[in-house]
């Protein structure tokens, strides 16, 4: 089946630097690419949507200067947090929409666990 | 936007069937998703329903769907040590990329017990 992958699996950084996530579609082409938030105990929050050659759409109160999202490839998509703080540590989702058949389905990657200290 | 509830917490011993509730808001959610997360990692899709259907079978797994209600449920038959984890409902609408986005109720934690 469809997999997708992240890179790095977890990283703790210093207060103040800047993380990049990679997200990979391994065996298929994604055009859309989905950006989600988990915090401890609680559900996944959609931050933005990436679509490949274009900019990405932000939800509402997520700040895109901190989190700059590029999709430049029909297979991969990367997250940057810009100057990091400790309440940006949290889980960090990416979702590629592949088509089975004649039904599209959305395959999530294993997740990114960020400590900002 | 579209709104997914489910409740918190289902205890249930091994061997016996699990049954996870969700209701949704938005009646225009074409498909509707339950996922599967186990600690520290992604979503594995396991099962979905599209919404002129009423259940869905898939092995162990039975999704009904009530559209006057709006609400889905997941039954887990069987239930085993391994099911533990937490499974998320998810309701999709188109986005304006026309992709479909998924809107996540808050998940319930299964806790199998022996």
């Amino acid at each position: 089946g469809a997999v997708v992958s992240q890179h790095p699996s977890w990283v703790i950084c210093k207060s103040g630097t800047s993380v990049k996530i990679e997200c990979r579609s391994l065996d298929f082409q994604a055009t859309t690419m989905f950006w989600y938030r988990q915090f401890p105990k609680q559900s996944l929050m959609l931050m933005a949507t990436s679509n490949e050659g274009s900019k990405a759409t932000y939800e509402q109160g997520v700040e895109k200067d901190k989190f700059l999202i590029n999709h430049a490839s029909l297979t991969l998509s990367t997250l940057t947090v810009t100057s990091a703080h400790p309440e940006d540590s949290s889980f960090y989702i990416c979702s590629a929409i592949g088509v089975a058949g004649h039904q599209e389905t959305q395959y999530f990657g294993p997740g990114t666990r960020l400590l900002v200290l | 936007g579209e709104d997914v509830e489910q409740s918190l917490f289902l205890s249930v011993r091994e061997g016996d069937s699990s049954v996870i509730n969700c209701t949704y808001t938005d009646s225009s959610s074409t498909y509707l998703y339950w996922y599967k997360q186990e600690p520290g990692a992604g979503l594995q899709l396991l099962t979905y329903i599209f919404s002129n259907m009423d259940m869905k079978q898939d092995q162990r797994l039975t999704v009904l769907l009530n559209k006057k209600d709006k609400h889905l449920s997941l039954r887990i038959a069987d239930t085993q040590t391994g099911d533990s984890a937490i499974y998320f409902c998810a309701g999709s609408r188109i986005s304006s990329g026309s992709a479909r986005q998924l809107t996540f109720g808050s998940g319930t934690q299964l806790t199998v017990l022996p």
